[in-house]
């Protein structure tokens, strides 16, 4: 069974600061795909940043990264000098090679960037 | 520019009325979802189709249906047998080439409320 777990319903940061969104996965599949995504309060999904279960290094994307701990199944998000732009809804999502037609989403994490 | 387009943004219901939200892209996609958001929710997913002509349930499929009747359209009806449609529907689409790597693109949304 394909699982995402988003533990945080919500988080505060302080604008300028680094904030680190938590997402652990469960899959059988030996890979797979790990996907972040930003729903901003008008709520359009934002292709954020991926990775890849056989990649050796961390994904990046400009203020974005990804802390990829495969022995741990965790896939936790990094922003970097926070915005207030970056107040959101962030959803970390997975597919499986087996199962490549379906995402399976977590809850969310409810980010606000405080000034 | 390539994207998905959902229409209308807002849409309003009567009682037993059926209703029909729009889906277009034009990104030369084969898969083709639809998810409801109910507020402060995750997404849950109604339908999907990986070709033209041919689609599954998703796990909330009752009260809902579908048609695939061209690549680039996947349009959802809401039927009055869905008893509780006021929320957030999110058309996507995904590549089914280089599975697992391909993320899921996104329309607007459109939001349904019953009068």
């Amino acid at each position: 069974a394909q699982k995402i777990t988003q533990t945080q319903p919500g988080m505060f940061v302080q604008e300028k600061e680094a904030v680190t969104l938590d997402c652990t996965y469960d899959t059988s599949d030996q890979s797979y795909g790990l996907f972040w995504y930003k729903q901003p309060s008008s709520g359009e999904m934002i292709f954020l940043i991926y990775q890849g279960s056989y990649d050796e290094q961390n994904a990046t994307e400009g203020r974005y990264s990804l802390n990829f701990q495969k022995a741990r199944k965790s896939a936790n998000l990094v922003i970097s000098a926070s915005q207030l732009g970056d107040s959101a809804m962030y959803f970390c999502a997975m597919r499986g090679i087996n199962t490549g037609n379906q995402f399976y989403f977590g809850t969310g994490t409810s980010l606000t960037v405080i000034p | 520019d390539g994207g998905i387009t959902q229409s209308p943004k807002y849409l309003f219901r009567k009682e037993g009325q059926n209703v029909t939200l729009s889906c277009e892209q034009n990104l030369n996609h084969d898969a083709m979802y639809w998810y409801r958001q109910d507020p402060g929710q995750g997404l849950r997913l109604i339908y999907y189709s990986q070709i033209v002509n041919d689609f599954q349930k998703g796990d909330i499929a009752e009260g809902y249906s579908v048609s695939r009747e061209k690549k680039e359209s996947f349009p959802l009806t809401v039927t009055s047998a869905q008893k509780n449609p006021t929320a957030f529907y999110l058309c996507a689409s995904s590549s089914l080439v280089r599975v697992p790597n391909q993320p899921q693109h996104f329309g607007d949304g459109t939001r349904l409320s019953i009068l």
